[in-house]
């Protein structure tokens, strides 16, 4: 069945980076984007941005520009959301979630990777 | 940025209540409007894409409509199993945004 898989929490330093993954399987990796939303405690969910599934296209939302890359690995089905310069307010939960284009709705997601960040 | 009004931020029902959901957009989204339900320590689950178009396996209780910057989510029944928080998401321009989201319990 198709499903996202993403990698396990992480506990960050302030000034630290993080790198997510999100292993996809059961459909063609490809022809499929990988949207990145968080959601921090308390808080609705905040799109970071989008990257087509064949690592040629991102689009970022603005709030994360100049500190977070997103890139897919075709060979493995993977994508990957790297933050860097993090904050206390970073933490969050971070999902992933499949999206044909950027204009779609997202179909499916992954599970959640809790992110905290602290001294 | 199109900016997403949810309401209300949450309800309590009775098991078999018709509930409405509601979302405005700041400005038209032409039905780029979807709906998920977000179940704790669950992943979201898209239960409405288009405005109106019920995805497979969700229950036809969930219906969806609305246009321009109005849009609604409907329950005709719910059910136990239906608590949690619903949120809309526009996929119209970018930064795609969500509403604040409606958290439902069951009395």
């Amino acid at each position: 069945q198709v499903q996202l898989v993403q990698s396990e929490a992480e506990v960050k330093k302030p000034g630290a980076s993080v790198k997510v993954s999100c292993k996809a399987s059961g459909y063609t990796f490809i022809s499929n984007g990988i949207n990145w939303v968080r959601q921090a405690p308390g808080q609705g969910l905040e799109w970071m941005g989008w990257i087509s599934g064949d690592n040629v296209k991102t689009n970022y939302a603005e709030n994360f520009q100049g500190r977070v890359t997103m890139t897919t690995d075709t060979s493995t089905s993977t994508a990957y959301m790297e933050l860097r310069s993090l904050r206390s307010d970073d933490t969050a939960m971070y999902y992933c979630a499949r999206a044909y284009s950027i204009s779609y709705y997202m179909d499916v997601w992954g599970q959640g990777t809790t992110l905290t960040v602290s001294s | 940025d199109i900016q997403m009004t949810q309401s209300p931020s949450s309800l309590s029902a009775s098991v078999g209540d018709k509930l409405t959901i509601t979302c405005r957009a700041s400005r038209t989204i032409s039905k780029y409007l979807h709906w998920y339900q977000h179940k704790a320590g669950k992943a979201p689950e898209l239960l409405i894409s288009g405005a109106s178009t019920l995805q497979s396996g969700i229950p036809s209780r969930f219906s969806g409509n609305g246009s321009g910057t109005e849009y609604t989510l409907t329950i005709s029944s719910l059910q136990p199993e239906d608590i949690g928080t619903y949120f809309c998401q526009q996929t119209y321009s970018t930064p795609l945004t969500f509403g604040g989201g409606t958290k439902v319990e069951v009395k």
